[in-house]
């Protein structure tokens, strides 16, 4: 079935730097393009990064930009997000969710598959 | 950027009430918005694309509207697994940008 399954998440000490793989199933994954979402303890859903099918475009929030990067290996189906300068306040649960696409090129399809997320702790 | 704001913070309602939640983009968003559900302890789930289409799997109890910048998520009559948080989540082409909202939590009495 169509899954994502998150990791390398943990606990590191901050400046520290921490790399999180998604690897994907039961779709074409060099197709899609893909987002990483994070999770503060008991905050709402940050949007971070999203990077195209091919990995030819990619586009970060403020928060993390210079700091976090967002990459893919298409061979592997495997979507990755290198976090370097960790800092508290990126302690979170980081999600990786496909980005939705469809026949009509002018909707918008959502983030429509979701991993089940992996915990940072930076401390 | 696009600051999407939801409203009301807290709802609090019993089985077969209806549920109104409300999102409101600070710009123009067209019709570029998505609902999500999530419950304790999940990940979201897509519910609403496009502002009013329902994803794959969702119940008909769920519906979605509007455009620019007023948007609704209606639950016409909640169930006991409807309890959660619910996000608003809009894409912008100028500059290229994803946005979330901050949330409505959705009690069941």
């Amino acid at each position: 079935q169509v899954q994502l399954v998150e990791s390398g998440g943990g606990v590191v000490q901050p400046g520290q730097s921490l790399r999180l793989s998604c690897t994907a199933s039961g779709f074409t994954f060099s197709s899609e393009g893909f987002h990483w979402v994070r999770q503060s303890p008991g905050k709402g859903l940050e949007w971070l990064a999203h990077i195209s099918y091919d990995g030819s475009n990619t586009y970060y929030a403020d928060s993390v930009k210079g700091r976090f990067t967002i990459s893919r290996d298409n061979s592997k189906n495997t979507l990755f997000l290198q976090m370097n300068s960790l800092r508290s306040e990126d302690t979170a649960v980081y999600y990786c969710a496909k980005e939705g696409s469809g026949s009509a090129w002018d909707f918008y399809y959502g983030m429509d598959v979701w991993g089940q997320g992996t915990k940072v702790t930076v401390s | 950027e696009i600051v999407l704001t939801q409203s009301p913070a807290t709802l609090s309602l019993s089985p077969g009430e209806r549920a109104t939640l409300s999102c409101r983009a600070s710009q123009s968003v067209s019709t570029y918005l998505a609902w999500y559900q999530q419950r304790p302890g999940q990940a979201p789930r897509l519910l609403i694309y496009d502002a009013s289409n329902r994803a794959t799997g969702i119940p008909a109890r769920f519906s979605g509207s509007g455009s620019e910048t007023d948007f609704t998520l209606t639950i016409s009559s909640l169930e006991p697994e409807d309890l959660g948080v619910y996000y608003c989540q809009q894409r912008s082409n100028w500059p290229t940008s994803w946005s979330f909202g901050q949330g409505t939590k959705v009690e069941i009495k």
